[in-house]
């Protein structure tokens, strides 16, 4: 069975600091790994994805995550912070293509002026 | 905007009685995935349609059920509620089976009262 764990329910950053989330994740198969974004009263959107080839994914912005097989980690960063990236993001992780997604707990996040 | 639209946005219903919530896919998309987020279980996996066929299944009580109708769109059905049910209910979208990318709608929370 999968899983996937988000380390820290709540993180604090000052604007223009870097932005590290971390996710790790366990998968009996090569996996499909996603990081989406929630903002208040909001549905969820993809942020970034990886599924096979470069390990280091670019998603919308200025984010990007490294998919690290030894590690089972699939860490997102950003390396400045914007007040508009206060949110919740959730780390997911599927089998394969068209399967469920499985979410970590979510971390939330809030930027300090 | 994702393209998939959920309605209604939210409901208000008391223990015992039955509500249906409604899901359009993104145009063209054949599989629709049922989310539940609620605060003591985070985002799980409910079920899965495909073309109109049940897919997959996931943490869905026997009180629930949902169907994908010829037109694609999805309802999932509640019944007999308890307090315990209320939550936001999630629908995503995508294009086919061998495509990884879900698209969320934005939800409809349900209150339990």
């Amino acid at each position: 069975a999968q899983s996937v764990t988000q380390l820290g329910s709540h993180v604090s950053v000052s604007e223009g600091a870097l932005v590290l989330l971390r996710c790790n994740y366990s998968s009996s198969v090569p996996p499909y790994l996603f990081w989406y974004v929630q903002y208040p009263n909001q549905g969820l959107q993809l942020l970034l994805k990886y599924t096979t080839g470069a390990t280091l994914v670019k998603g919308i912005n200025g984010f990007e995550a490294e998919f690290k097989k030894s590690e089972t980690s699939f860490h997102l960063t950003k390396p400045s912070a914007h007040m508009s990236d206060a949110a919740e993001y959730f780390c997911a992780v599927a089998e394969a293509a068209g399967n469920k997604l499985t979410f970590g707990g979510g971390t939330r996040v809030l930027v300090k002026p | 905007d994702s393209g998939v639209t959920q309605t209604p946005k939210h409901l208000i219903t008391a223990t015992g009685q039955r509500v249906t919530l409604r899901c359009s896919p993104r145009s063209g998309d054949l599989s629709v995935y049922w989310y539940q987020q609620s605060l003591d279980q985070g985002l799980q996996f409910l079920i899965q349609y495909y073309n109109g066929e049940e897919r997959a299944k996931g943490n869905i009580l026997e009180r629930f059920s949902a169907q994908q109708f010829p037109d694609l769109h999805s309802e999932l059905n509640l019944s007999s509620l308890e307090l315990g049910d209320s939550a936001l209910y999630f629908c995503a979208s995508s294009v086919a089976l061998g495509q990884e990318t879900q698209y969320f709608g934005p939800g409809t929370r349900l209150l339990v009262l």
